[in-house]
């Protein structure tokens, strides 16, 4: 398995545009984890998914952020209007209950920087 | 609220010496916790967990310590080598979520 794939790596734009971030999970997963890094806070878990349902979205900053799961193997963060506070690195998780392991696997990250 | 607080943001370790870094937390809900290593433009990876029904698990160079009574818990690489220079994440979990802290970035001196 590829692993979680997330794309674009790196994303700049400029304050008031939309931004998409998107993440491709590890097959077979049926939790799918938002995250955000900052300096400041550290890893930071915006929203979660199972089995393409959101669970738990209290993390998610403000109204600008929305996050979907049209299917298992696909999810989009968005970004509508972006501020210079939401440059971060965002990262996306997926896990598997019951596999033994307990963890989540992380993709690479998308480092977003709004000018 | 942090939950998770990691108060050494960065620490210096020569080769073959001993590496603690240290991860108190505040949620006696706490049930498993794990550490995560991350490398510059890289997503975390796991690198080793504890149960709260333990209070030490090793792993080869890696152990982690955990004091419920004092919500404190230690990961000890020894010897320390110049790849384990990275950030490590503190994580512990209750149910679905982990709750990660700040991180500290170890840098082992060859």
């Amino acid at each position: 398995d590829a692993g979680v794939i997330q794309s674009p790596r790196h994303e700049v734009t400029e304050m008031g545009q939309e931004v998409t971030l998107r993440c491709k999970p590890i097959s077979g997963h049926d939790y799918l984890f938002w995250y955000r890094q900052t300096m400041m806070r550290g890893l930071e878990l915006l929203i979660y998914f199972n089995n393409n349902v959101p669970i738990d979205d209290s993390g998610m900053p403000e109204d600008r952020f929305s996050a979907k799961m049209p299917n298992a193997s696909f999810s989009t963060l968005k970004i509508q209007p972006s501020e210079p506070r939401d440059s971060a690195v965002y990262f996306c998780a997926s896990r598997e209950r019951g596999s033994g392991l307990d963890t989540q696997y992380f993709g690479p990250g998308t480092r977003l920087t709004v000018l | 609220d942090q939950q998770v607080k990691q108060n050494s943001p960065s620490l210096s370790v020569q080769e073959g010496r001993i590496s603690i870094l240290n991860c108190d937390y505040t949620n006696s809900m706490f049930d498993y916790f794990l550490w995560y290593k991350k490398y510059p433009a890289e997503g975390p990876t796991f690198l080793i967990s504890i149960s709260s029904i333990k209070d030490k698990n090793e792993d080869g160079r890696f152990t982690v310590f955990l004091n419920k009574s004092a919500k404190h818990l230690s990961l000890h690489i020894v010897p320390s080598q110049p790849g384990d220079s990275a950030v490590y994440f503190c994580a512990p979990n209750t149910g679905n979520q982990f709750y990660f802290g700040t991180g500290t970035s170890l840098t082992v001196i060859p």
